[in-house]
């Protein structure tokens, strides 16, 4: 399994502001994803992010409000632009395991807009 | 539109007894399936895969699959208070790379 970690772990921001959450993979992987999560909700993801190619994002998401950044095997990031209130939630990133649909998670971004 | 529904009880167990969980999932173009488990305020771990039909064991867990019916199922034996914890399902087709994920469902188990 890979061992992933996020910085920061958890941020507090004020509303216009932009935040960089930082995902960092002990191995190199292929298939990196980056979802949501709202407490007592499930999981939506938001992007793909493969190396060397633009991130695929899901319906509801778009570059402009979510740039992502895959510059090598083992990292990547999400930004979140001009937060306001409604993107308070759990930030989460994953890659893929060894089997399609395995993913192992980082620990998460516990993120607060004000 | 691909669904992956579960109950979201909370599912209260006392401890020793089977805890079942259940999945249903409307693609029929799904093939493999997962149970993710989540303790409160950490992330998603995969503990289960099953792809074929039947069951799969891997010591207290079983993972069950009835493609013809469209429903997975997990059960724990033996459960411990260490299992409360929210169980996510979650499906993939062979031809996307994409987990399709089931809204979870809590698990309380009693002491």
């Amino acid at each position: 399994s890979a061992v992933i970690s996020q910085k920061p772990s958890r941020d507090i921001c004020q509303r216009g502001t932009s935040l960089t959450i930082q995902c960092q993979v002990d191995s190199q992987v292929t298939m990196m994803f980056w979802y949501r999560q709202q407490p007592g909700q499930s999981l939506t993801l938001i992007a793909t992010a493969n190396q060397g190619s633009e991130a695929t994002y899901e319906s509801g998401f778009v570059i402009d409000k979510f740039p992502i950044s895959r510059p090598n095997l083992t990292f990547s990031t999400l930004t979140v632009s001009n937060m306001s209130p409604e993107d308070s939630s759990i930030y989460l990133c994953s890659v893929e395991g060894q089997g399609k649909g395995t993913q192992y998670f980082g620990p998460g971004t516990r993120l607060l807009v004000l | 539109q691909k669904e992956v529904e579960q109950n979201s009880g909370p599912l209260s167990v006392p401890e020793g007894a089977i805890a079942s969980l259940n999945c249903t999932y409307s693609d029929r173009g799904s093939q493999s399936f997962f149970w993710y488990r989540q303790y409160s305020g950490k992330s998603p771990e995969l503990i289960m895969f099953i792809y074929s039909n039947g069951d799969k064991e891997d010591g207290r867990f079983t993972a069950q699959l009835n493609k013809a019916s469209q429903y997975v199922s997990l059960l724990i034996r033996d459960s411990q208070p260490s299992d409360s914890a929210t169980y996510l399902c979650a499906a993939i087709m062979d031809s996307n790379y994409q987990l399709i994920w089931g809204a979870g469902t809590k698990l309380i188990i009693k002491p």
